[in-house]
C-alpha cells in the first residue's frame, strides 16, 4: 500500500514564476492538507481540501491556491513567487472530516522547492 | 487550539528510555495530545496521540498527568534512529489543521 506521494522532489525556479505541486493521498484517504516548511522551523499549516472544496486556510496569502480532483489527488499552486517561499512543501491525507473519529494525518516526503 | 511548550533540545544514550516532556497548561477537555516527530528530510510521521488516559504502541508511550496540562512521550530503548525533531501537538477534532512548534530536538549518542 503506496502511502502520500509527492512530485516532483526537487524544484528550483525564479521570482515571479509559477509553481505547481502535486500530491497523491494514501490509498482510503480523502482529506489532503498542505503545509510550508521553512528550514529551521516546524511546518505552518496552508490549507486543507475535502470534497474537492477548501475547507480550512492557515494564514497564507491568495497567492497559495489548491485543487482537489475526485481521485483525492491534490495540487498546491503558488503564484509571483518571492525568495522567502523557499521551503519545503508537505502534503498530508487523512481519512476524512466525516469519520467522527480523531484521525492522525500521514505526510509525505515533501517537495523542497528553492526561489532564486 | 491550545499552545504547547518543549524544550529546544535533549541528549539521550543508545539503548536508554527518552522521556520528552511537554507543557500544555491551557489545554481544554475536548482537546488531544498529539506527538509526531520527523527525521531530517523526511515528513512527520505519527507516533502517538492520546485524550487523558495513558497510551502505549509499538513506537513509545504517552503519559499525560491527571490536570492534563502536561504530558511526557517515552521512548523506552532509544536508538540512532530515533534521532530526529519531536512535536507535541494539542489538537480539537478530527480534520483540524497541525500547529507544530518548534519541537524537541533529540539526539540520541552511542
Amino acid at each position: 500500500d503506496a502511502g502520500v506521494t509527492q512530485s516532483p522532489t526537487h524544484l528550483i525556479k525564479t521570482r515571479g514564476q509559477q509553481v505547481t505541486l502535486r500530491c497523491s493521498p494514501k490509498s482510503g484517504h480523502d482529506t489532503v492538507s498542505w503545509y510550508q516548511q521553512a528550514l529551521g522551523q516546524g511546518p505552518q499549516f496552508i490549507f486543507q481540501y475535502y470534497e474537492e472544496e477548501e475547507r480550512q486556510r492557515g494564514n497564507f496569502p491568495d497567492r497559495f491556491s489548491g485543487h482537489q480532483f475526485p481521485n483525492y489527488s491534490s495540487e498546491l499552486n503558488v503564484n509571483a513567487l518571492l525568495l522567502g517561499d523557499s521551503a519545503l512543501y508537505l502534503c498530508a491525507s487523512s481519512p476524512g472530516l466525516a469519520g467522527g473519529g480523531v484521525d492522525e494525518q500521514f505526510f509525505g516526503p515533501g517537495t523542497r522547492l528553492t526561489v532564486l | 487550539d491550545a499552545k504547547t511548550t518543549q524544550p529546544t533540545s535533549m541528549d539521550c544514550a543508545e539503548g536508554r528510555a527518552a522521556n520528552l516532556p511537554c507543557n500544555h497548561s491551557t489545554i481544554s477537555g475536548n482537546e488531544y495530545v498529539y506527538w509526531y516527530r520527523q527525521i531530517h528530510s523526511q515528513g512527520p510521521q505519527y507516533i502517538i496521540h492520546g485524550l487523558k488516559n495513558n497510551e502505549t504502541n509499538e513506537m513509545a508511550s504517552l503519559i499525560i498527568t491527571e490536570d492534563r496540562k502536561s504530558s511526557t512521550l517515552i521512548l523506552p530503548h532509544a536508538t540512532l534512529r530515533d534521532t530526529a525533531v519531536y512535536y507535541c501537538i494539542v489538537r480539537r477534532y478530527a480534520g483540524n489543521m497541525l500547529t507544530f512548534g518548534g519541537g524537541t530536538r533529540l539526539m540520541v549518542k552511542p
